[in-house]
């Protein structure tokens, strides 16, 4: 199975200033033949389900503010929240769909400073 | 607009049996692969089980393949998570989820909003 391993555990960030979130995959989840990469990154409020922010590692999905931005190749990958909002508190987690089963990292809880 | 709708859950003890439901609209059903997901409380999302548009193709997480099994019924929208041997460690919400695509492995961007399955003598 693939593993996912997410830093920090949590986090705080003043407001209007940027997050990073890292994610490191146990193996590669880049696809040779169309170059993608299957990991997406998921955002999910308290008492809420997970809501998809990020896929192919990079592309936002519709709706999604562009404070939002995901990075990386291969096994190293972060994801950027600039300008904090208030409605950011939450914890973000990414999961790889290169194969099943579709395991998700362990989380990284963003709260405000 | 999607909508997802999970029923069947509550409280059964170890050893019982449950079956959740999901029900689908505002989007082509049968197009588009379908999956099972839970979180137990604090913990990471969990993938648990997927099925293909056509239903003919089932994966399943180790932790519960042979115990639970996955159908979907495209005539009515519906999915079915029959839920047999429940053990302590599937309590959690489940949530149903559909797929961007006809099949697993893919992204699965709506999600439902979940129901509550207690394991618990």
């Amino acid at each position: 199975d693939i593993v996912l391993t997410q830093s920090p555990e949590s986090l705080a960030v003043s407001l209007g200033e940027r997050a990073t979130i890292n994610c490191r995959s146990s193996r590669s989840l880049l696809y040779t033949p169309n170059n993608k990469n299957y990991l997406t990154w998921f955002q999910q409020r308290p008492g809420q389900p997970p809501k998809l922010l990020i896929y192919w590692a990079s592309t936002r999905e519709s709706g999604v503010p562009d404070r939002f931005s995901g990075s990386g190749s291969g096994t190293d990958f972060s994801l950027t929240i600039s300008n904090l909002q208030a409605e950011d508190v939450a914890v973000y987690y990414c999961q790889q769909y290169y194969t099943t089963p579709l395991n998700f990292g362990g989380g990284t809880r963003l709260e405000i400073k | 607009e999607v909508q997802l709708l999970e029923s069947g859950g509550g409280l059964v003890q170890p050893g019982g049996s449950l079956r959740l439901s999901c029900a689908a609209s505002g989007f082509t059903f049968g197009n588009f692969a379908m999956s099972w997901f839970r979180q137990a409380p604090g913990k990471r999302p969990e993938w648990v089980a997927g099925i293909s548009g056509s239903g003919h193709a089932t994966y399943y997480a180790d932790s519960v393949k042979g115990r639970l099994t996955f159908y979907r019924d495209n005539s009515n929208n519906t999915l079915l998570l029959q839920m047999d041997s429940l053990r302590a460690e599937d309590t959690a919400v489940y949530y149903c989820a559909k797929a961007s695509q006809w099949d697993l492995p893919t992204t699965f961007p709506s999600w439902g909003q979940g129901i509550r399955v207690t394991v618990s003598s």
